[in-house]
């Protein structure tokens, strides 16, 4: 089974500074989809950014980033000139690629929770 | 599209009761996901389906829970009898299997609450 390990439980920054948050990953599949998911108070899942295996070109989306290190199993987010709104649970996952047949479930780490101070 | 819709979104009931928990995911998605979110133990998976189909329900914590799918557009996870110890959100997803968005569309929760 894949497991996917968030180290950092709570992380803070200034707002309009950089925050990387970390996330590794185990498995022994070569083709899947690792992604972050971002949940405020409002409970909301939120897709932030998602990155296939088979693509090297680390994947961006406006001030989010990811540092995706196959080899290494590392997938880590970055998040630049951070906004208040940034403040939020951040989950870490993984879901294998959809050929392989009847065994595609997604699998979370356990949270980053990000505060951003003003 | 609406998205992932859940039902309730606020339960609250006595030990012993049983829950029916609910959710339509999107048109079109062959994967349909329940996931149970509690500060302890973080999001887990409980079950998923793909085409209406149970494949793996290795997550469900005992025999008290049950989900079925009797067709493409509806969902249950029902916990009969409940326990204070299942109170937790029940996140309901689901996840396309082609055309290159590959991932899980969230509802907004069950926020569940045994007394």
């Amino acid at each position: 089974a894949q497991t996917v390990t968030q180290s950092q439980p709570e992380m803070s920054v200034q707002e309009a500074e950089t925050v990387t948050l970390s996330c590794t990953y185990d498995t022994s599949e070569s083709n899947y989809y690792l992604f972050w998911y971002k949940q405020p108070p409002s409970r909301q899942m939120i897709l932030v950014i998602r990155q296939e295996a088979y693509k090297q070109q680390n994947a961006t989306e406006n001030r989010f980033s990811v540092n995706f290190q196959k080899a290494a199993k590392s997938f880590s987010l970055k998040i630049s000139d951070s906004q208040l709104g940034d403040t939020a649970m951040y989950f870490c996952a993984f879901m294998k690629h959809v050929s392989t047949i009847n065994n595609n479930d997604m699998r979370f780490g356990a949270g980053t929770r990000l505060t951003v101070k003003p | 599209d609406a998205g992932v819709i859940q039902s309730p979104r606020h339960e609250v009931t006595e030990m012993g009761q049983e829950v029916t928990l609910r959710c339509k995911p999107i048109s079109g998605h062959d994967y349909l996901f329940w996931y149970r979110q509690t500060m302890m133990r973080g999001l887990e998976l409980l079950i998923y389906f793909n085409n209406n189909v149970p494949i793996d329900d290795s997550g469900m914590p005992e025999d008290r829970f049950s989900a079925k799918m009797p067709n493409a557009s509806f969902s249950t996870l029902k916990i009969q009898p409940s326990e204070p110890r299942d109170s937790a959100v029940y996140f309901c997803a689901s996840s396309p299997a082609t055309g290159g968005r590959t991932e899980a569309f969230f509802g907004q929760g069950t926020r569940l609450t045994v007394v």
